[in-house]
C-alpha cells in the first residue's frame, strides 16, 4: 500500500511570492496534519484536518491556509513567503485525530526561499 | 504546556556497540501517549513506536527496547549492537489533545552515526 505522498519534492520560490504544497494520505486514513520542520529542529505542528474540517492550528500566522479535499487530500497554501519560510514541511496522516493514533509521515517538501 | 527535551544533539558510535537515546518530557495530562521516530537523510518521519502513559513495561522490538519511567517523566530508547543502517535523526514526541485535534510535540532530535 502507498504511504503519504507529498508533492512537489522541492521548490524554490522568492520572497512575497506564494505557494501550494499537495498531499495524499495513506488509504483509509481521514486525517491530515501539516508539520514545518526548520533545519536542525523537531517538526512544528501547524494544522489538523479532519473529514474537511479544520480541527487544530499551531502558532502560525494566517498567511498559512490549509484545506482538505472529500477524497480527504489535503493542501496547504503559504502566501506573502519570507525567508524564514525556508523549511522541510511535513504532511502526517491517521485513521482519525486522537492522541493515540500514530502519525504517518510523508517524505516532505524541501521548501526554499530566495 | 507540553514540551520534549532531547539533550543529546548527536551521537557517534562504531558498529556493534549499544547506544541510548535520551527523552525527557513534561506534561499536565495524566493520559498521554509518547512516540518515537526515525529520520534518515530522505527526510520521511518513519514511526517506531508507541507508548501510552498508563504502560510502564518496558518494551522490546529486535535491537530496539524502550525504557518508560513515568516518576522521572523520560523515554528511553536503546539500540543493541547497531548497524550503519541506523545512522539517523531520532525524535521523540509527546501526543497533546487540544480539544478538537491531537498534535505531536516533537524534541529537537539526536542525530547518531554509526561508523564502521
Amino acid at each position: 500500500d502507498a504511504g503519504v505522498t507529498q508533492s512537489p519534492t522541492h521548490l524554490i520560490k522568492t520572497r512575497g511570492q506564494h505557494v501550494t504544497l499537495r498531499c495524499s494520505p495513506i488509504s483509509g486514513h481521514k486525517s491530515v496534519s501539516w508539520y514545518q520542520q526548520v533545519l536542525g529542529q523537531g517538526p512544528q505542528f501547524i494544522f489538523q484536518y479532519y473529514e474537511k474540517e479544520e480541527r487544530g492550528r499551531g502558532n502560525f500566522p494566517d498567511r498559512f491556509s490549509a484545506r482538505q479535499f472529500p477524497n480527504y487530500s489535503s493542501e496547504l497554501n503559504v502566501n506573502a513567503l519570507l525567508l524564514g519560510d525556508s523549511a522541510l514541511y511535513l504532511c502526517a496522516s491517521s485513521l482519525v485525530p486522537g492522541v493515540n493514533q500514530p502519525q504517518h509521515f510523508g517524505d516532505g517538501t524541501r521548501l526554499s526561499i530566495l | 504546556a507540553q514540551k520534549v527535551t532531547q539533550a543529546q544533539t548527536e551521537i557517534s558510535v562504531v558498529e556493534k556497540e549499544d547506544v541510548t537515546l535520551d527523552c525527557v518530557y513534561e506534561t499536565r495530562d495524566t493520559t498521554y501517549y509518547l512516540f518515537w521516530y526515525k529520520q534518515p537523510p530522505s527526510g520521511e518521519l518513519v514511526f517506531l513506536i508507541r507508548r501510552n502513559s498508563f504502560d510502564e513495561q518496558n518494551e522490546i522490538s529486535g535491537r530496539y527496547s524502550w525504557n518508560f519511567q513515568k516518576s522521572t517523566s523520560s523515554f528511553n530508547f536503546t539500540i543493541t549492537a547497531s548497524q550503519v543502517v541506523d545512522s539517523a535523526v531520532y525524535f521523540c514526541a509527546l501526543s497533546e489533545n487540544t480539544g478538537t485535534a491531537s498534535k505531536l510535540t516533537f524534541g529537537t532530535g539526536t542525530r547518531l552515526q554509526v561508523t564502521l
